[in-house]
């Protein structure tokens, strides 16, 4: 199993562009996470996802957009990009509420 | 709110020191706690899951215990060696009916470790 991956695994934006950070877990869970991790502080959650077609906001999810269409794929958007979304963004998915999370290795963007 | 804080920040030890890395949490409406470790530009990796009815959990050199009615975990290295230098991070898993916190994580800021030969 290759677990929860992310692509790109680096990328830099200008200001006012979009992306999407594609994320991918081969466990069959229901949950999804996407957080953001800035220098010197912890992880915060973007949004959440307990199964295909359920969305819903964490703590940080202005200027962020997510669809789960399918069990496996979660992927976060960016639409108008913004020099204070520069940050390292994980992806993480479990089973269930109450099982442990597992992470992807992360996309570190910058936008300039 | 769930606050998540992790003592000390930054840790320096010499090789083979038995060392204790502390966590403690605001909420104690909890399902579990999680112990991962980042190493530079990596991502993280779970390394400890201790469930709420749980006091601890143990894997290899390491060990966790959790006391939820006030607040606090620890993680314990044994025989601490250079390749267990990285950031280690706590984070709960909140039981709250609120639909933000509802079996999200909230993480410490972790504690960097440093374990020189």
């Amino acid at each position: 199993n290759a677990g929860v991956t992310q692509t790109p695994k680096f990328r830099i934006l200008k200001i006012g562009q979009s992306m999407t950070l594609q994320c991918t877990q081969d466990m069959n869970h229901n949950y999804m996470y996407w957080y953001r991790q800035d220098p010197g502080m912890g992880l915060k959650l973007i949004y959440y996802s307990v199964g295909a077609g359920i969305t819903d906001k964490g703590e940080v999810p202005n200027g962020y957009n997510v669809s789960r269409s399918t069990t496996e794929d979660f992927p976060l958007r960016l639409e108008l990009a913004a020099p204070s979304q520069t940050s390292v963004y994980f992806c993480a998915s479990s089973r269930d509420r109450y099982n442990e999370q597992f992470f992807g290795p992360g996309t570190r963007l910058t936008v300039l | 709110k769930q606050e998540v804080t992790q003592i000390p920040a930054a840790l320096s030890v010499p090789e083979g020191e038995n060392l204790v890395l502390n966590c403690s949490f605001t909420d104690s409406a909890i399902y579990n706690l999680q112990w991962f470790r980042q190493d530079p530009g990596k991502g993280l990796t779970s390394l400890l899951l201790i469930q709420s009815s749980q006091r601890e959990q143990t894997s290899g050199r390491l060990n966790a215990s959790l006391d939820k009615s006030s607040g606090r975990s620890t993680l314990y290295i044994a025989a601490s060696q250079p390749g267990d230098s990285a950031t280690y991070l706590c984070a709960v898993k909140g039981s709250g009916a609120g639909g933000t916190s509802y079996g999200k994580l909230t993480f410490g800021q972790g504690t960097i470790l440093t374990v020189h030969p």
